[in-house]
């Protein structure tokens, strides 16, 4: 049972470049979520999905796309990066947001723009 | 205002001592309550829900006052290693039902 898988585990880009965090989970949730974590802000919402087909922003959505084709995957895009954007993601996933099920992380992105 | 308020700390204390955290949110409505822990530079891993009624899970104890909107995590007998960040997290409801909101976490040390 693999949980929910990031990739990749760091990266570097150059200012402008885009690409896109991978996050895979196997345990059939239909909540996931995408956070960054910033020295002294705690984790901030970027985009969550309540089930395939369906989005929403969170509060620093700004730079941001998601999809959610499926039930396992939910990758996020960052357009044009930006050095605002240096940060450690983290993917996370719930079988449901009720009756306090939590939710279960991916072991982060460490990305820095340069 | 943000939607979850905890203490900042740092709490360092020496082992075996009893130790608590305070957290309190914004939204009267919302719906599920965590804490979760968070070692340096790792993922943040479910320690445990918050119920009503208060609940155990052997040296931890968290407590629910909705009337008051706060929650608390009581630690006793601190091992060194529940040295970590803990943080206090609350669900949404209705319109934001998908969303988890953090606290900024409160640094513990427990030292030997």
């Amino acid at each position: 049972n693999a949980g929910v898988t990031q990739t990749p585990k760091f990266q570097v880009l150059k200012t402008g470049q885009s690409m896109t965090l991978q996050c895979a989970q196997d345990m059939n949730h239909e909540y996931m979520s995408w956070y960054r974590q910033d020295p002294g802000m705690g984790l901030r919402l970027i985009h969550y999905s309540v089930g395939a087909g369906i989005t929403d922003q969170g509060e620093v959505p700004n730079g941001y796309n998601v999809s959610r084709s499926t039930t396992e995957d939910f990758p996020l895009r960052l357009l044009s990066a930006a050095p605002s954007q240096t940060s450690v993601y983290f993917c996370a996933s719930s079988y449901s947001n009720r009756f306090n099920y939590g939710y279960t992380f991916g072991s982060g992105t460490r990305l820095t723009v340069v | 205002r943000k939607e979850v308020e905890q203490d900042p700390g740092p709490f360092n204390v020496p082992e075996g001592a009893t130790v608590a955290f305070n957290c309190t949110y914004s939204n009267s409505a919302s719906q599920s309550f965590f804490w979760y822990r968070q070692d340096c530079r790792k993922e943040p891993k479910l320690l445990m829900s918050v119920y009503s009624s208060g609940n155990e899970d052997g040296r931890f104890t968290a407590q629910l006052n909705r009337a008051s909107q706060y929650i608390s995590l009581l630690i006793r007998d601190s091992k060194l290693s529940d040295s970590a960040t803990y943080l206090c997290v609350v669900t949404g409801r209705g319109s934001t039902l998908g969303r988890l909101y953090f606290g900024r976490g409160t640094q513990l040390t427990v030292w030997p």
